[in-house]
């Protein structure tokens, strides 16, 4: 596609409750990238796909997140058992290739709500 | 660890004015690359400008350019001839230029309000 596509916009879910979040990436863009954007805070790393590898999980911030990427294309990000502190917006990016000097290409972003 | 670090929560700017935003960082790499990311209310993250380490030339896109001192770890972004457009969230980040994962460092942020 054109862009970065993240599904839903906003998502507003009872705590406890599992949480699927969608990312549709650049055609042809091989690195993923989640972050997690709390109120009033940067841009916190969450995951990294690169192509076939295996994917660098060090942000994840507890065995509850998880996410995946089929065919190296669409990415799923899921949050099991939702809590309030989960509540932030969620940012998908791509990039044509994991080195060199390019920037990402994020979407929009999912505004995930735990009430 | 990398960290980078935008010491002005808010800033405000006449509309044709210029306005410079800081922006630090600390790192023990030689190589590496900055960025500016604008977020305006649509939320969607917009690369500005972009400056590799290896290179002593600031980088300009348009209106906007950024002054790069290496050794002080000081990446700042300056807009010049201000326009309401700029409004919006602006954002610095760090990334290595090697090792296995590309990810970027962002700062927290600074808050840009453009006056009429």
């Amino acid at each position: 596609g054109a862009g970065v596509s993240q599904s839903p916009s906003n998502k507003v879910t009872e705590k406890g409750k599992d949480v699927e979040l969608r990312c549709d990436p650049i055609s042809g863009h091989t690195a993923l990238y989640w972050y997690r954007q709390s109120l009033g805070q940067g841009l916190e790393f969450l995951i990294y796909f690169q192509g076939n590898s295996a994917p660098d999980k060090s942000g994840l911030p507890s065995d509850r997140f998880s996410a995946e990427r089929t065919g190296g294309s669409v990415s799923t990000l899921t949050i099991q058992r939702t809590q309030q502190e989960d509540s932030a917006v969620y940012l998908c990016a791509s990039t044509i290739q994991a080195g060199g000097a390019y920037g990402y290409t994020f979407g929009s972003g999912t505004r995930l709500t735990v009430v | 660890a990398q960290t980078v670090t935008q010491s002005q929560p808010e800033m405000s700017v006449q509309e044709a004015e210029t306005v410079t935003l800081s922006c630090t960082y600390d790192t023990s790499e030689s190589d590496y690359y900055l960025f500016w990311y604008k977020q305006p209310p649509s939320r969607q993250m917009i690369l500005v400008i972009r400056q590799e380490a290896y290179k002593q030339q600031n980088a300009t896109e348009n209106r906007f350019s950024v002054n790069f001192q290496k050794a002080a770890k000081s990446f700042s972004l300056k807009i010049s001839d201000s326009q309401l457009g700029d409004a919006a969230m602006y954002f610095c980040a760090y990334r290595i230029s090697g090792g296995s994962n590309y990810k970027l460092t962002f700062g927290k942020g600074t808050l840009l309000t453009v006056n009429p």
